[in-house]
Parts: C-alpha cells; sequence; structure tokens
C-alpha cells in the first residue's frame, strides 16, 4: 500500500519559472491538502479539498492553484516561483474530512528558488 | 483566527528523566493532534485527541487534552534516545483546516 506519494522529492527553479508538485494517494481519501514547512513556524495550509471538484484556500494561497479531477490526485501548480516559495511542501490525505481522522503525509518535496 | 502555541521550542533531556511538552491554542476546539518528525523525513501521527479530557498513551508518550483551558500537554516519562525528534501539535481550525504549532525539537541525550 503506497498511501500518499509525493513527486518530485527535490526541485531547484528559477524565479518565475512554473511547475506542478504532484501528490496522489491510493486509500480513497475524500480530505486532501497542501502543506507547507518553513523553519520556525510548524507547517502551513496553503489549499485543501473535501472532494473531487471541491478546493478552497489555507492560510497562505497565494502563488499556488490546486485542482481536484479525481480523488486519487490533488496537483499544487507554482505559477511564477518566487525566492520566498523556498519550502518543504507535504501533501496530506484523510477519510472523511478531519471529524475523526488523522491526517496521512506524503514525504515532502523540497523546492529551492533561486 | 486560531493560534497554536507549543513550548518549550527546545528541549535537552537526558535518558531517563520526565517530560512535558505544551501546546496552547486560542480559541475553541474539540480536536488536537500529535505528530512526530524526524530530521529529513515526514510527519507520522501519534494522537488524536477528540474531546475535553481525552487522554492517550503509546508506549512512554501520554497526550491529554484540556478544551476548557486550551491546553494539550505530551508527556515523556523515562525518556529514550530513539524518542529524540520533533514533534508538532495540531488544532482543527474549523471548515477543516488543521492549524499545527511552531514544533518542539527534542534531543535525548545518553
Amino acid at each position: 500500500n503506497a498511501g500518499v506519494t509525493q513527486t518530485p522529492k527535490f526541485q531547484v527553479l528559477k524565479t518565475g519559472q512554473s511547475m506542478t508538485l504532484q501528490c496522489a494517494q491510493d486509500m480513497n481519501h475524500e480530505y486532501m491538502s497542501w502543506y507547507r514547512q518553513d523553519p520556525g513556524m510548524g507547517l502551513r495550509l496553503i489549499h485543501y479539498s473535501v472532494g473531487a471538484g471541491i478546493t478552497d484556500q489555507g492560510e497562505v494561497p497565494n502563488g499556488y492553484n490546486v485542482s481536484r479531477s479525481t480523488t486519487e490526485d490533488f496537483p499544487l501548480r507554482l505559477l511564477s516561483a518566487a525566492p520566498s516559495q523556498t519550502s518543504v511542501y507535504f501533501c496530506a490525505s484523510s477519510d472523511r474530512g478531519l471529524t475523526n481522522e488523522k491526517l496521512f503525509f506524503g514525504s515532502g518535496t523540497q523546492l529551492s528558488v533561486l | 483566527e486560531l493560534k497554536v502555541e507549543q513550548n518549550p521550542l527546545f528541549l535537552s533531556m537526558q535518558e531517563g528523566k520526565n517530560y512535558t511538552i505544551y501546546c496552547n491554542y486560542s480559541t475553541t476546539s474539540d480536536r488536537l493532534y500529535w505528530y512526530r518528525q524526524d530530521p529529513g523525513k515526514s510527519l507520522e501521527s501519534l494522537f488524536v485527541l477528540l474531546s475535553n479530557g481525552a487522554v492517550k498513551q503509546e508506549g512512554r508518550l501520554m497526550a491529554s487534552l484540556d478544551t476548557k483551558a486550551r491546553l494539550s500537554t505530551l508527556h515523556i516519562t523515562a525518556a529514550v534516545h530513539d524518542l529524540s525528534a520533533t514533534y508538532f501539535c495540531a488544532v482543527d481550525g474549523g471548515a477543516q483546516k488543521l492549524v499545527f504549532g511552531q514544533g518542539t525539537r527534542l534531543t535525548i541525550n545518553p
């Protein structure tokens, strides 16, 4: 059972480039989310989705887009990368939202924007 | 706006000792989660606390929740080196948004 799979694990971008971070889960979870982790700041929610076709903004959505065309996949798009987006990105999923279920995290993507 | 604060942020302790990590949050919530993160790794769920007075234990770790005080504690009993990690608490902020504390980096020395 693969759980939550993120690709790539590492990425270096130049300012202004765009890219997509991939996230897939094979647990048939309805809820999926993207977090960024910066030193000393814990994890901050970027976007989340409660099911296919439904997405919403988290705490720090600016500069990022998401879509949810299938239950399994929840890609995160950086439209025009900036150095402030240098961070570690985690995708997470859970069953039935957060009512009584823990989040399962992917292994993370370390992104550097030069 | 929900704020979640952990203390201490850094903790160095000796094997065999007991200690407590505190997690305070600013607005009402009945759901709190504890996660562990090893260096360079992802987050692993430790405990899910879903009501006032909830207490969960796993090995040398015990977590509790006091929703009236807006406080959760993670107690470490007779620490061992394998428990060295960063521990995060996270609070359900409503609308299915999880707000994390800054993390407590725990180092356990022989």
